[in-house]
C-alpha cells in the first residue's frame, strides 16, 4: 500500500526556536497534502491544505505566519513551526492524496510527529 | 463546526465481545470513513462507506450508514486485545478535506 513518512517522529525544542517537520509520499506523487494537529486524547484538527507549487490554504484560526508550509515537490511537504512556544506542543500528522481511478483520491496518513516545546 | 460526534467517548469490553461505536455528523456527506489510531501513532484506514450505501463489511468490521439520521456505526465482532485503539469517523463534505469525529477510545480487556 501507499506509504507516507514523517520526519522527525519526535522532537523537543526550546521555546523561541523553529522546528521543521517533513512529510514525504514514498511511492506516489501527491499534489495535495494535509497537515493536522492533535492534542492528547482529542481528535485531529485540519490545519492547512498544502498544494504543490502554490501557497497553502489555512483553516480558520490557524496562523499562517506561525505555521509555514512549503510543498516544494510532488513528494515532499514541510511544516515549520516558527518561534515555538509550549502551547505549540502537540502531535502533528500529515496526509497525502493519492490519485485513484477517475478523479477520485484516497488519503494516506503519516505516522505523526510529537513536538514538545520546553 | 462540522466535526462529528462519536459515542461512547470510551468503551471497555472483554476480549471476544463485540464493540459498537457510533458517529453522528451535521451536514450532507459524500462518504464516511473509519480510522483506527494506536496510542501515539498515525491513522490506519479501516473502511469507507459511500453516501448511497447502507452497510459494508470488511473482515470483522461492519459499518452502517443512515443518511436520514446523519449517523454511522462501526461494529467490531469477536474483539481481540490488538483492537485496543482510538477509532475515528471522518467525512468529506463535497471536497477532499476530511473532518474527523471526536473519537472513541476502545480498550479490550484480555
Amino acid at each position: 500500500g501507499a506509504v507516507v513518512s514523517q520526519h522527525p517522529s519526535r522532537v523537543i525544542c526550546k521555546s523561541g526556536t523553529s522546528v521543521k517537520i517533513e512529510c514525504r509520499s514514498l511511492d506516489f506523487q501527491a499534489t495535495t497534502m494535509f497537515w493536522y494537529r492533535q492534542f492528547p486524547k482529542k481528535s485531529l484538527m485540519l490545519m492547512a491544505t498544502s498544494n504543490e507549487g502554490s501557497k497553502a490554504t489555512y483553516e480558520q484560526g490557524v496562523e499562517k505566519d506561525k505555521f509555514l508550509i512549503n510543498h516544494a515537490s510532488l513528494t515532499l511537504s514541510t511544516l515549520t513551526v516558527t518561534s515555538a512556544h509550549p502551547e505549540d506542543s502537540s502531535f502533528y500528522i500529515c496526509s497525502a492524496d493519492r490519485p485513484k481511478s477517475g478523479s477520485s483520491y484516497e488519503q494516506y496518513f503519516g505516522p505523526g510527529t510529537r513536538l514538545t516545546v520546553t | 463546526s462540522q466535526q462529528g460526534e462519536e459515542d461512547p467517548q470510551a468503551l471497555s469490553i472483554q476480549e471476544g465481545e463485540n464493540a459498537t461505536m457510533n458517529c453522528s455528523y451535521k451536514t450532507s456527506i459524500n462518504n464516511l470513513q473509519w480510522y483506527r489510531q494506536n496510542s501515539g501513532r498515525g491513522l490506519v484506514h479501516l473502511i469507507l462507506i459511500r453516501s448511497n450505501e447502507r452497510e459494508k463489511h470488511s473482515g470483522r468490521l461492519r459499518v452502517t450508514l443512515d443518511t436520514s439520521k446523519k449517523s454511522s456505526s462501526l461494529l467490531i465482532t469477536a474483539s481481540r486485545a490488538a483492537d485496543t485503539a482510538s477509532y475515528f469517523c471522518a467525512s468529506n463534505f463535497g471536497n477532499e478535506k476530511l473532518t474527523f469525529g471526536t473519537g472513541t477510545r476502545l480498550t479490550i480487556i484480555p
